[in-house]
């Protein structure tokens, strides 16, 4: 079964702030992970792909935890360009080591507040 | 390259009706992608194409759901008879790919997706 579950909330936060959220997978065999962004009534876009190492890019920090299953993303210094809604996406690896498309999650909802 | 194309963008037809949706992929892509996206259930991967041929179409909700990609340039998402409750957005992506689908080096390009709404 794919699960790839998130908190829809939304999150309000502050322009400047410092926002989290994390992410959690069902199937320990996932290889690839990454973070899109979705605006109001447009296609989901990369926003960036999240390795094993963790990595980062500009304000924003992605980070894996394997052990646990969950992907995290950091916003630092947000603005209020920021308020969308962030999917987190994941691959499935069958037992039999075929892989299949990418599974989103629903989103979490983020609103900058000026 | 202008990215992949849709269309069309908005359509509303009546229960029953046939309705055909169309994607041209980013060229030189090999993978081909059709997703639904409502609020209850998210983005939900109908089915995909390698290089033209179908892949996985367990998604597909059923028989009233046809795609075929006969080409590397086009492919369509066809529902017939419609039903109110297939109104969503139908998003087509595409990617470079490689095994296994959707690895660390690409994620997907999508559409602008088709809002279609059956009353």
């Amino acid at each position: 079964r794919k699960e790839v579950e998130q908190d829809p909330g939304p999150f309000n936060v502050p322009e400047g702030a410092t926002v989290a959220f994390n992410c959690t997978y069902s199937n320990s065999a996932s290889q690839s992970f990454f973070w899109y962004r979705q605006d109001c009534r447009k296609e989901p876009k990369l926003l960036m792909s999240v390795y094993s190492s963790g990595n980062e890019d500009g304000r924003f920090t992605a980070q894996l935890n394997r052990a646990s299953q969950y992907i995290s993303l950091l916003i630092r210094d947000s603005k209020l360009s920021d308020s969308a809604t962030y999917l987190c996406v994941v691959n499935y690896v069958y037992s039999g080591g075929g892989a299949d498309g990418l599974t989103f999650g629903k989103g979490t909802h983020l609103i900058i507040q000026p | 390259d202008a990215g992949v194309i849709q269309s069309p963008r908005h359509e509303v037809t009546e229960m029953g009706q046939e309705v055909t949706l169309r994607c041209k992929p980013i060229s030189g892509h090999d993978y081909l992608f059709w997703y639904r996206q409502t609020m209850m259930r998210g983005l939900e991967l109908l089915i995909y194409f390698n290089n033209n041929v179908p892949i996985d179409d367990s998604g597909m909700p059923e028989d009233r759901f046809s795609a075929k990609m006969p080409n590397a340039s086009f492919s369509t998402l066809k529902i017939q008879p419609s039903e109110p409750r297939d109104s969503a957005v139908y998003f087509c992506a595409s990617s470079l790919g490689e095994t296994p689908v959707g690895s660390t080096a690409y994620g997907y390009t999508f559409g602008s997706g088709t809002r279609l709404t059956v009353v």
